[in-house]
């Protein structure tokens, strides 16, 4: 099976940065994705990682190292609309290009 | 461009009643489909995907089938609703990593 572990919370404060970590355990993905999901909305997509590294999007950086089973996504420049919750999610290899996502984490930015 | 449509947006149903959601996507062609549900507070669930008309494979073994009719229409259905059933229920289309959801329906069973 699959397995995604991310932190339930994070507390950050505005225009700070901030780390929300993802391990995970699979015995075969094509990478992994973060979402971001706002109270009552749906998640929107943010960022993919195909390849173990860094990529980065505007604010938005998303890393992966295959060999720690284990990736992050960081916030930079943290503002008051960044608070959300954000998911980790597998691309997994079986079929389909399904997601297994993580339990998310929750994000307050405080003034 | 891409766009993703779901109905209804909220529905309160009794328990034992049928249920019928709907899902379209528009700008793409032969696009893989997915349903999710969503338990208040807890993390995405994947239900069902499709890569094909005609093609469904289930990942929950529960009272809830999808169907996939057209290239571009997702169904979730139930014959008989439970309590468990409420949720966010989320349809969306995607390409590898990047997954578009639609807005969801909210589902109450009574």
């Amino acid at each position: 099976g699959q397995s995604l572990e991310q932190p339930s919370e994070v507390t950050a404060v505005e225009g700070a940065i901030v780390q929300i970590n993802c391990t995970y355990q699979t015995s075969g993905f094509y990478g992994l994705s973060w979402y971001q999901q706002h109270d009552g909305g749906a998640p929107t997509f943010l960022s993919y990682n195909a390849l173990d590294g860094l990529e980065e999007t505007g604010r938005f950086s998303s890393f992966l190292s295959r060999s720690d089973s284990y990736g992050y996504l960081l916030l930079q420049e943290l503002q008051m609309k960044d608070s959300a919750s954000y998911f980790c999610a597998i691309l997994r290899a079986d079929s389909g290009y399904a997601l297994n996502f993580g339990k998310g984490t929750s994000l307050l930015v405080t003034p | 461009s891409q766009t993703i449509h779901q109905w209804p947006a909220t529905l309160v149903q009794p328990v034992g009643s049928p249920l019928s959601l709907e899902c379209t996507v528009e700008g793409t062609s032969n696009p893989n489909l997915y349903w999710y549900r969503q338990a208040a507070g807890r993390g995405l669930q994947l239900l069902f995907y499709s890569v094909g008309i005609g093609q469904i494979s289930s990942e929950v073994p529960q009272n809830l089938s999808a169907s996939r009719p057209q290239d571009r229409q997702f169904i979730l259905s139930s014959k008989k609703l439970l309590l468990s059933d409420s949720g966010f229920y989320l349809c969306a289309w995607g390409r590898r990593g990047e997954q578009y959801f639609g807005p969801g329906t909210r589902l109450t069973v009574t």
